[in-house]
């Protein structure tokens, strides 16, 4: 098993382009979830899924859109990218509750100039 | 008033002595407890979990959870360089909620 993958691993944009983070897992996870870490931060919640066609919103979830059409993956949509979304940003995914263990991705740093 | 609270640190211990990482947290009804490793550059790596009041130990490592006082702490027990990295304390209520992390530095 791959585990849970994140491309790209590093991505510098543009003040108002737009880009995809994408985010897979092989587990057959029901669970998946996005969140961003700021600098000597711990983990905010952007979004989160429970299940294929079902999203919601966490924490921080301005500035970002997010899909799940397969349990497998779950893409995050940056639109108008702003210098605030400079973080680096971490998908996991659970089994089918909070009672389990996350499994994370290796990251993806992203720096809007 | 923040879901879940740590000191930032730094913490720093002696190798092989003891160190002693807590995190307190708002809601009652929180279901679970997760403590995280994180080196620089990585992503969180899970250590322990608990979900009952009281002790679970895992190797060099023990959760304490007290429910009544809203707390949750991890013991490192015979500390070593490589357990330098910061932790993060995670609390679900339907969803993760995680604290800032403590930075832990172990002096060879």
């Amino acid at each position: 098993n791959a585990g849970v993958t994140q491309t790209p691993k590093f991505r510098i944009l543009k003040i108002g382009q737009s880009m995809t983070l994408q985010c897979a897992q092989d587990m057959n996870h029901n669970y998946m979830y996005w969140y961003r870490q700021d600098p000597g931060m711990g983990l905010k919640l952007i979004y989160y899924s429970v299940g294929a066609g079902i999203t919601d919103k966490g924490e921080v979830p301005n500035g970002y859109n997010v899909s799940r059409s397969t349990t497998e993956d779950f893409p995050l949509r940056l639109e108008l990218a702003a210098p605030s979304q400079t973080s680096v940003y971490f998908c996991a995914s659970i089994m089918d509750s909070v009672y389990n263990e996350q499994f994370f991705g290796p990251g993806t740093r992203l720096t809007v100039l | 008033q923040k879901e879940v609270e740590q000191n930032s640190g730094p913490l720093s211990v002696p190798e092989g002595a003891i160190a002693s990482l807590n995190c307190t947290y708002s809601d009652r009804g929180s279901q679970s407890f997760f403590w995280y490793r994180q080196y620089s550059g990585k992503s969180p790596e899970l250590i322990m979990f608990i979900y009952s009041n009281g002790d679970k130990e895992d190797g060099r490592f023990t959760a304490q959870l007290n429910k009544a006082s809203q707390y949750v702490s991890l013991l490192i027990r015979d500390s070593q360089p490589s357990d330098s990295a910061t932790y993060l304390c995670a609390v679900t209520r339907n969803q993760f909620y995680f604290g800032t992390g403590t930075s832990l530095t172990v002096i060879p």
